[in-house]
């Protein structure tokens, strides 16, 4: 199939901690993978992406590589803030249909 | 330059009523999807529109249905509402061709009662 699969939340951690929020997809080739963020009350916006395998997106000390070998695209930063709270999905593009397909979000929570 | 402007922001609807939500896109940008996002799930893809024709669907029935105007803004219908067509609505905006860079809209969160 063509999806997108998350670990379940919420991720609580405190202010400094290392994040990690996984992700893999199912596909047919090497699709376009994305990370989307939503703030409470907000639409979404575009972290990071990478279009083609071994490729590292990058933004606001987010992180996170394309593996083809594993089917993933795991985020990551070294030290959250409490600004970072927000919910996160992991998408991919469908070239068939020419749409993202969202996985199910992971709610984070950064405590001070 | 402003982004990808959608109203109502908020709206409450009841059951067999009919609803209209718009979508202005961002500059430049001549692609316009549709998506629902219900409570606590990620964004579902509804349609797409470019050159005033829906190009793509996905898995929604035909009571939703939608226009793009000349000037590329978009409208979403949904006609005979039910409960569970209550949802977050996001409209995203991108240059045909280049589908790196959706940009979305904050939503209308639509609430059938």
């Amino acid at each position: 199939g063509n999806s997108v699969t998350q670990m379940e939340g919420p991720v609580t951690l405190s202010e400094e901690a290392f994040l990690t929020i996984n992700c893999t997809y199912t596909a047919t080739g090497y699709p376009s993978l994305f990370w989307y963020v939503q703030y409470p009350g907000e639409g979404l916006q575009l972290l990071l992406k990478a279009t083609k395998a071994d490729d590292k997106g990058s933004n606001k000390g987010f992180e996170a590589t394309y593996r083809k070998e594993t089917t993933s695209f795991h985020l990551e930063k070294g030290s959250v803030q409490v600004s970072d709270s927000a919910v996160y999905f992991c998408a991919r593009y469908m070239e068939y249909g020419n749409k993202l397909v969202f996985g199910a979000g992971t709610i984070l929570r950064v405590k001070s | 330059d402003a982004g990808v402007t959608q109203s109502p922001t908020h709206l409450i609807k009841t059951r067999g009523q009919q609803v209209t939500l718009r979508c202005s896109p961002k500059s430049g940008h001549d692609t316009v999807s549709w998506y629902q996002q219900a409570l606590g799930q990620g964004p579902q893809f509804i349609f797409q529109y470019y050159e005033e024709e829906e190009r793509q669907r996905g898995n929604f029935p035909d009571r939703f249905s939608g226009h793009q105007f000349p000037n590329y803004s978009s409208e979403l219908n949904v006609n005979a509402l039910l409960l569970g067509d209550s949802a977050l609505y996001l409209c995203a905006s991108s240059t045909t061709g280049y589908h790196y860079g959706y940009t979305f809209g904050s939503g209308t969160r639509l609430t059938v009662v």
